[in-house]
């Protein structure tokens, strides 16, 4: 099984500020690498898929860069919607699975 | 504008039977370009994959993460434009989030880029 590891598991940051999370697979995935935003209460939403491209609708502020085993998601300059919880996830194998997740709190 | 909306019990009790509904609205769950999945987070932990349905054809088909093959069923109702999940014998570790959500295939399996705001289910003894 691919194991995927998410880096941080928090941070805390303040509106205005480059933001960086990072996955790391356990073996190469090629861009099957994709980015989720989660906030309680509400569903999921989808920012990046294949590895770099941005969802339609979702702030350019977002980008996601890596190939092969390690993945960053950069918020170039958060805004204060953006505290949320954001878990990558791979579909390099027929059952796919997730990022331990990464809260992001206001400083 | 593609929605999706799970129904169900809130509370379930130990060994029964899970039934989860998902309606899909401005859209066809019939659309063979897209997966039918059901996702889970227990409190405080990772989020998991549960299964997925989708046509082939005139029929479904299923896949199942292995550790809940044997307690899962996932259908299709085209009828009713809606997906279902039984996940039997529960237990205290089964309480979580359940979210449905439609799935783009991108190498092996999918993303997922329309979610369900989740339901929230727990198993009491």
């Amino acid at each position: 099984d691919i194991l995927i590891t998410q880096s941080p598991s928090s941070l805390s940051a303040s509106v205005g500020d480059r933001v960086t999370i990072t996955c790391r697979a356990s073996q190469r995935i090629s861009n099957y690498l994709h980015w989720y935003q989660g906030k309680p209460g509400k569903a999921p939403k989808l920012l990046i898929y294949g590895a770099s491209s941005l969802q339609s609708g979702v702030p350019s502020r977002f980008s996601g860069s890596g190939s092969g085993t390690d993945f960053t998601l950069t918020i170039s300059s958060l805004q204060p919607e953006d505290f949320a919880t954001y878990y990558c996830q791979h579909t390099y194998n027929i059952a796919p699975t997730f990022g331990q997740g990464t809260q992001l709190e206001i400083k | 504008q593609v929605q999706l909306q799970e129904s169900g019990p809130g509370l379930v009790k130990s060994s029964q039977t899970l039934s989860l509904t998902c309606s899909v609205s401005g859209g066809s769950v019939n659309s063979g370009t897209y997966y039918w999945t059901w996702i889970r987070q227990p409190a405080g932990k990772e989020v998991e994959w549960i299964g997925r349905v989708y046509t082939t054809g005139s029929t479904g088909s299923t896949h199942y993460n292995p550790s809940l093959k044997s307690r899962l069923s996932i259908s299709l109702d085209t009828s009713k434009n809606q997906f279902s999940l039984k996940l039997s014998s529960m237990t205290a570790a089964d309480t979580a989030v359940y979210f449905c959500a439609r799935g783009i295939r991108y190498g092996s399996s999918e993303f997922f880029d329309i979610w369900g705001q989740g339901i929230s289910v727990t198993v009491s003894s």
